[in-house]
This record gives structure tokens, sequence and C-alpha cells, in this order.
């Protein structure tokens, strides 16, 4: 069963354009959001998170929209570029999962120039 | 410089045998996890351990034993290895005992094949 989802598995974008990134999850005790960026050879880095008494988390060309009632989310990188090709991952905590991150399974993402 | 080494980057095993996965992180960190990446799978929790005690253990079999010799030291072995095992593991550490109070940060991982 799995608890967070993500679509699409994988994403091409022209440079210059916006990437929408989706995410669901189940558990309504989440209460934290972060997302992981990670480049082939390389560990997850966080990106950008959001808590769950938020609506929106911008940061630079990064913004999380964050649905409670839906249990949705969402990734947008605007002005998207070529370095932006990756693999993100959408994550959930809290709650049920105590210290644990549960994440989705990804979206490959890439910006073609 | 990274600041979460793990070695080896990748080790190649047959069935039945034993490997030990080695991971230091240099952030001062009081929390470290281990997390496995499989083909076609998303990252899986195994293991996490505050102040070299552990906090929680999400792998069903004893064939992976996590060993913390140091606070800063989180070291897996992993025995009698099976082809399903290959895989990406990654160890992570963060400031806080909980995932809740900060960022995980993790290591480039270790790429293990069994033959």
């Amino acid at each position: 069963q799995q608890q967070v989802r993500q679509s699409p598995q994988s994403l091409t974008v022209w440079e210059g354009e916006t990437a929408i990134l989706n995410c669901s999850y189940e558990d309504s005790t989440f209460n934290y959001f972060p997302w992981y960026q990670q480049f082939p050879g390389e560990g997850p880095a966080l990106l950008i998170s959001i808590r769950s008494v938020s609506d929106k988390k911008e940061d630079g060309r990064f913004t999380i929209f964050f649905n409670k009632r839906e249990k949705k989310l969402s990734l947008h990188i605007t002005d998207s570029q070529p370095g932006d090709s990756a693999t993100y991952f959408c994550a959930a905590s809290g709650g049920s999962s105590g210290n644990k991150l549960i994440f989705g399974i990804g979206t490959l993402l890439s910006v073609k120039p | 410089d990274p600041k979460i080494i793990q070695k080896p980057k990748y080790l190649v095993a047959v069935t039945g045998s034993e490997k030990i996965l080695i991971c230091e992180q240099y952030l001062g960190h009081n929390a470290m996890y281990w997390y496995r990446q499989s083909a076609k799978k998303p990252l899986e929790f195994m293991f996490s351990y505050s102040y070299q005690k552990l906090m929680d253990n999400q792998t069903a079999s004893s064939r992976f034993q996590p060993q913390s010799s140091k606070k800063n030291h989180l070291d897996l072995q992993i025995t009698a290895l099976k082809p399903d095992d290959s895989a990406t593991y990654f160890c992570a550490s963060s400031q806080g005992t909980g995932v809740n109070t900060g960022q995980l940060y993790f290591g480039e991982g270790s790429k293990l094949t069994v033959l």
C-alpha cells in the first residue's frame, strides 16, 4: 500500500516552461511534507518543504501548493532550467509515521534546452 | 566535501555472503538513518538511531543489523545476502531526533549488487 503517491512518473518540459509535479497522501495525520531532489549518482537533497498549517510555500522558482482537505500537494518549478533535470521525491511524516519519512516513487523531470 | 561518507560506493556480492556498509557523518547530528532504494520502488525507511540507540526498525529481516560504535557512525551489516537485497543503500542524518524538526541529509549511497 503506497502511502505517498506521485504523478507523473516522468515529465519533459522545455526550458523556460513551468513543470508541475503532483503528490497525494493517504494518512491524514501527516503534517510535514518535504520535497527532495536527486541527481544521478547522488543522494537525495532537500529542496523545499511545507507544514500542514500552510497552503503555500515559495522559494525562488520552486513553490509548493498544499490542499489539506484533498490530501494533495504539488511542486511548481517555474522558468525550468536544464540543470533542474533530476528525480523529485515527495515525502511525508508526522502522526502515525513518527520520525520516519515516507517517500513517493519519484518523478523524473527532464528539461530540454 | 561530503559531510556524510558512505563506503563502499559500489559493491558486488555473491548470494549467501555477508557485507558491511559503512557510514560516518560529520554534521554533528544526533540521529542517523538507513534507507534503501530499489528499482521501481520508493525510498524505503529501514532504521533510525539516536545517540547510538535504536529508535525505529522497519526491516522485517534480522539479516539486516545496524551497528553504531560512535555517535557519528552507523554501519549496516547484511548477512546471508539474496539477489533481492540488490539496491542502493542510503545513510542519512538529522539534527533533531524527529524528522519533523529538520531536514534529512543523505549520503551518496552504496550500490549493492547480489549475484
